[in-house]
């Protein structure tokens, strides 16, 4: 079981607000470290989303933005579409671990 | 454009070691480093560890310390996984990933390599 927690689920309709969070502690996000965000469609490999620097690699629509609280992270997702269907994943060191991990992923349905 | 191409799946007994390799073009291949990350069938990412392509320094996750190998051979821009003593926990598809240095993040992957542990 990984140390960054997510909601195995969430939906919404078209064109409305979902986000989903990212759990950790003070070994991870609470210790300051970035979080990323990954989409992976189906079949295919993941992509990156948004970084802990608050940048969003080109191609990624603005609708996607992250942001990191204490010792959580979240990711908004606003007008939400059909094809944001997908797993999603938050990504951050671990100082305990000596290494990253990745979150227990979020499968959004529209 | 930048890309990595990974080799083909492969079947291996328990026991057995495999072998997956990852050719990165597009791009100065030792401005980045390659993180291994796996996916076990309808299971989430799992990192493995990553390797600096720059002078082959390595992170490994805590579980797989022992069992796996990640080299880089920079006459051919290849980065190397090698995992030993395979069992059935460690059938998954199997992704090469660019990672930037300062922020980590990981930018392009390959398409994935399945890796089946069976008897």
């Amino acid at each position: 079981q990984s140390v960054l927690t997510q909601p195995p689920s969430v939906s919404g309709a078209p064109g409305q607000r979902v986000s989903i969070s990212c759990t950790g502690s003070s070994s991870n996000i609470g210790a300051g470290y970035d979080v990323h965000w990954y989409q992976q469609l189906p079949g295919t490999a993941p992509k990156l989303l948004f970084d802990g620097s608050r940048n969003r690699p080109s191609g990624v629509p603005d609708r996607f933005s992250g942001s990191k609280s204490g010792t959580s992270a979240s990711l908004d997702i606003t007008g939400l579409q059909a094809d944001d269907e997908a797993d999603y994943y938050c990504q951050s060191y671990d100082r305990s671990l000596g290494g990253w991990v990745f979150g227990t992923g979020t499968k959004v349905s529209v | 454009q930048v890309h990595l191409e990974q080799s083909g799946a492969e079947m291996r007994k328990p026991g057995a070691s495999v072998n997956v390799s990852c050719t990165a073009s597009g791009y100065p291949f030792m401005n980045y480093g390659i993180t291994w990350v796996r996916q076990a069938p309808g299971q989430g990412l799992e990192w493995m560890g990553w390797i600096s392509a720059y002078n082959g320094d390595t992170n490994y996750a805590q579980k797989l310390q022992g069992r796996v190998t990640m080299t880089t051979d920079t006459s051919t821009a290849t980065a190397y996984m090698t995992l030993r003593s395979l069992t059935s926990d460690d059938t998954a598809v199997y992704f090469c990933a660019t990672t930037h240095y300062d922020t980590y993040t990981l930018d392009v992957w390959g398409q994935g390599t399945t890796v089946t542990v069976s008897s």
